[in-house]
């Protein structure tokens, strides 16, 4: 099993381009998480989906958007990227409700927005 | 805001001396988590405590949830150049359905 997977695994773009990180799991996990981790800040949620067909907004979700393509992929688009995007973006999953279960975390996408 | 404040944020030792990393809540949390981040890499899951008072160890690892399930604690007992990354904590404030990450502990070791 390859566990959580991320592409890319690094990416520079410019402010205004767009771009989708992809996030797939081979765990039949029903939960999915994208979060982003910047310097002193830990990790903060962006968005989950705690099944398939179903997201919510975590504690930073402005400017992104998400879709859950099905039970295995949990997309994030970034629609016009600004320099305060620069992070590091992981995806995560888990077997049952986002906030009992163990998460189980890609190895991340290193994003620069210059 | 933050809502679950983790501290140190960095802190360098010694081998073989001791670590310990303090995570606490204003509020109550109804269990916590803790991840450990090597350099470079993805967090990776460690344990998670329940109950109040509860007490977990894991080889030279103790973690600790506080009688009032407000703090919680893991300390690193003679720590090895193994040990070093950083330590998060993320609970789950009651009523809520989501995780909270503390800021980390970065754990860095003189050999």
């Amino acid at each position: 099993n390859a566990g959580v997977t991320q592409t890319p695994k690094f990416q520079v773009l410019k402010t205004g381009q767009s771009m989708t990180l992809q996030c797939a799991q081979d765990m039949n996990h029903n939960s999915m998480y994208w979060y982003r981790q910047d310097p002193g800040m830990g990790l903060r949620l962006i968005y989950y989906s705690a099944s398939e067909g179903t997201t919510d907004k975590g504690e930073v979700p402005n400017g992104y958007n998400v879709s859950r393509l099905n039970k295995r992929e949990f997309s994030l688009r970034l629609e016009s990227a600004a320099p305060s995007q620069t992070s590091v973006y992981f995806c995560a999953s888990s077997v049952g409700t986002p906030s009992i279960s163990t998460q189980y975390f890609g190895p991340g996408t290193r994003l620069t927005v210059l | 805001g933050q809502q679950v404040m983790q501290i140190p944020q960095y802190q360098h030792v010694q081998e073989g001396e001791d670590f310990t990393t303090y995570c606490n809540s204003s509020t109550t949390l109804s269990n916590i988590q803790w991840y450990k981040q090597r350099p470079g890499g993805h967090p990776v899951f460690l344990i998670q405590l329940v109950k109040s008072g509860e007490v977990k160890k894991q080889k030279r690892l103790t973690f600790q949830f506080g009688e009032a399930k407000k703090n919680s604690s893991l300390h690193i007992t003679a720590t090895q150049t193994t040990d070093v990354g950083t330590y998060f904590c993320a609970g789950r404030l009651q009523g809520a359905q989501k995780l909270v990450f503390g800021q980390g502990t970065r754990l860095t070791i003189n050999p």
